[in-house]
């Protein structure tokens, strides 16, 4: 079945550090591909998207490009933020309609001042 | 503002009793889900309704019950067969694959 993988963490780094997050994928056909953010105590919200191959998505400085060629999607900032300690959600859904969302593991993130 | 709202934020249960969580959209979104959070691990999902009065089983649905009488509502019923039931519980609702969260109800057993 589908399946997505993610680094594992927790990813330490500091203010103005690169920042990636590895994600890669199994699935049939042609998924549509996201990250999600989750903030301490909250639900996931959606951080960007592609829905197909060659698509980049970003949203508040984050990137990330479906490759289907290496079926990945990593995630990317170039500056990071004390505030952008979350933890991080790779996720894909397939074509019926999306209804049911693959999640991959977690990713934290903690920056340091 | 339109969101997802659950309650209670945090629930306590006792051994052999049933709770219920709460999940209200008015987002007039169709689909419903649930999904189960534990530390370190991604989410799993429970239960989902695609329309009002159908829901389908997820992939660890024992020990959990479900209703959609209302297209705003989706309660889950955590009964006393699920033994580890120690979480923390999303509900989300959707159109399509973009999923919109709730910020989520912390069960534990006392």
């Amino acid at each position: 079945g589908d399946s997505v993988t993610q680094m594992e963490g927790p990813v330490t780094l500091s203010e103005e550090a690169f920042l990636t997050i590895n994600c890669t994928y199994t699935a049939t056909g042609y998924p549509s591909l996201f990250w999600y953010v989750q903030y301490p105590g909250e639900g996931l919200q959606l951080l960007l998207k592609a829905t197909k191959a060659d698509d980049k998505g970003s949203n508040k400085g984050f990137e990330a490009t479906y490759r289907k060629e290496t079926t990945s999607f990593h995630l990317e900032k170039g500056s990071v933020q004390v505030s952008d300690s979350a933890v991080y959600f790779c996720a894909l859904s397939d074509q019926t309609g999306g209804f049911k969302t693959i999640f991959g593991a977690g990713t934290r993130l903690f920056v340091k001042a | 503002d339109g969101g997802i709202t659950q309650s209670p934020k945090y629930l306590f249960r006792k051994e052999g009793q049933n709770v219920t969580l709460s999940c209200e959209q008015n987002l007039n979104h169709d689909a419903m889900y649930w999904y189960r959070q534990d530390p370190g691990q991604g989410l799993r999902l429970i239960y989902y309704s695609q329309i009002v009065n159908d829901f389908q089983k997820g992939d660890i649905a024992e020990g959990y019950s479900v209703s959609r009488e209302k297209k705003e509502s989706f309660p889950l019923t955590v009964t006393s067969a699920q033994k580890n039931p120690t979480a923390f519980y999303l509900c989300a609702s959707s159109t399509g694959p973009i999923k919109t969260f709730g910020s989520g109800t912390q069960l534990s057993v006392l």
